[in-house]
């Protein structure tokens, strides 16, 4: 079974650049999530959809961040524009649907500069 | 969702058992415990997870307390590549909001 895709793995932007992640979800998996790891600590929640819906956004910083889930299967997310304290691993993961085993995907690294 | 508290680090000698202990004193009745691991530079790994009884599957053993206040994960036979950060996360079993929140965790370091 194919996992949780995230591209790109990598990625360097300067300051106030804007920047975009995409999450492809494991096949049939309703529930999608977003988090935010930062060097040294444990993953952080930006946001949950179940199906193309929100669920969570509470930790979003929506002034500069944006996700969405149009068609209820793959997910973007996007910063604009970024800051320095953005650099972070952007993880996404997926589960069948809330109150099921949540599966992460590999994480898109991104760097601030 | 109940608070976890583990060690922040433990060594491990390869071949032996590793037990990673969690306290999870204000867990309440339809919370469960999971346990997930993360290597240096992956995304986080689901291992194991339980409510009441002690789970096995083909990665480790979770011990969870008769009271449920404390657990224990086991990885039988700890090998090199068993070195990661250990998170155990306690959370409800209502379905609509089912998250994870991360802690710190306990750096396992197995050594040769």
């Amino acid at each position: 079974e194919a996992g949780v895709a995230q591209s790109p793995r990598y990625k360097i932007i300067e300051k106030r650049q804007s920047v975009a992640f995409w999450c492809n979800p494991i096949s049939g998996h309703a529930t999608l999530y977003w988090y935010q790891q930062i060097l040294g600590q444990g993953p952080k929640l930006l946001i949950q959809f179940q199906n193309n819906g929100v669920v969570d956004d509470s930790q979003l910083p929506k002034d500069r961040f944006s996700a969405e889930r149009l068609k209820g299967v793959d997910s973007t997310l996007k910063i604009q524009p970024a800051k320095l304290e953005d650099s972070a691993v952007y993880l996404c993961a997926s589960s069948v649907g809330s109150g099921n085993t949540i599966y992460f995907g590999e994480g898109s690294w991104l760097t601030v500069v | 969702d109940a608070k976890t508290t583990q060690p922040p680090s433990m060594d491990c000698a390869e071949g032996r058992a590793a037990n990673l202990p969690c306290n999870h004193s204000t867990i309440s009745g339809n919370e469960y415990v999971y346990w997930y691991r993360q290597i240096h530079s992956q995304g986080p790994q689901y291992i194991i997870h339980g409510l009441k009884n002690n789970e096995t599957n083909e990665m480790a053993s979770l011990i969870i307390t008769e009271d449920r206040k404390s657990s224990t994960l086991i990885l039988p036979h700890a090998t090199l590549r068993d070195t990661a950060v250990y998170y155990c996360i306690v959370i409800s079993g209502w379905a609509g909001s089912y998250q994870l929140t991360f802690g710190k965790g306990t750096k396992l370091s197995v050594i040769p």
